[in-house]
């Protein structure tokens, strides 16, 4: 069974909207990350929470953890066009990542 | 600084040939993964390498063998390949196992048929 599963699996919005997408975990972590993979391509690192924070903002994105729900949420502000892609949390389990299925988020213009 | 280069990018094979898949990083990273990506699904890790001279099986190792050639480079090897192993595979490396973040190669596309 997996250690992270992001929901929802796909979430379709307009140009200017907000997404919020939620990763979901089952044993303790060190650290939980997020990545995005445009079509394609490789996974690339947006953003990294450790287990003693709250929240965290890196430009348009917010991240919150709340380990005693062991739950992640990822919201981007003011989607763009280019924010299409596959959205996936990461979390830890021993020395190895391990990834949720991913959402795939379309901003439509 | 290339970060994780991977080779080749596309690859078709017969069902029983054998090939390789490499991989480096220019980071002086520690620790290298190897991950199968199948359509619609996360990433599956295949092996690790938490250091330079270790090897650790991961989630789905059937199938595969892993060199870990130096510091830079690790290779991925399929034997006898089988169309289940059609995929699309990563590389990532980290700094030291899971205290940073990955960094992703652009991903090899394999078609068994």
């Amino acid at each position: 069974s997996q250690q992270g599963e992001e929901d929802p699996q796909a979430l379709s919005i307009q140009e200017g909207e907000n997404a919020t997408m939620n990763c979901s975990y089952k044993t303790s972590i060190n650290n939980l990350q997020w990545y995005r993979q445009n079509s394609g391509r490789g996974l690339v690192h947006l953003i990294l929470i450790r287990s003693n924070e709250r929240e965290k903002h890196s430009g348009r994105l917010r991240v919150t953890l709340d380990t005693s729900k062991k739950s992640s949420s990822l919201l981007i502000t003011a989607s763009r066009a280019a924010d299409t892609a596959s959205y996936f949390c990461a979390t830890t389990y021993g020395q190895n990542f391990v990834f949720g299925p991913g959402t795939r988020l379309s901003v439509l213009p | 600084n290339a970060g994780v280069t991977q080779t080749p990018k596309f690859q078709v094979l017969k069902t029983g040939q054998s090939m390789t898949l490499q991989c480096a990083q220019d980071m002086n990273h520690n620790s290298m993964y190897w991950y199968r990506q199948d359509p619609g699904m996360g990433l599956r890790l295949i092996y690790y390498s938490a250091s330079e001279g270790t090897t650790d099986k991961g989630e789905v190792p059937n199938g595969y063998n892993v060199s870990r050639l130096n510091k830079r480079e690790f290779s991925l090897r399929l034997e006898s390949a089988a169309p289940s192993q059609t995929s699309v595979y990563f590389c990532a490396s980290t700094m030291g196992g899971t205290v940073g973040t990955q960094y992703f190669g652009p991903g090899t596309r394999l078609l068994v048929l």
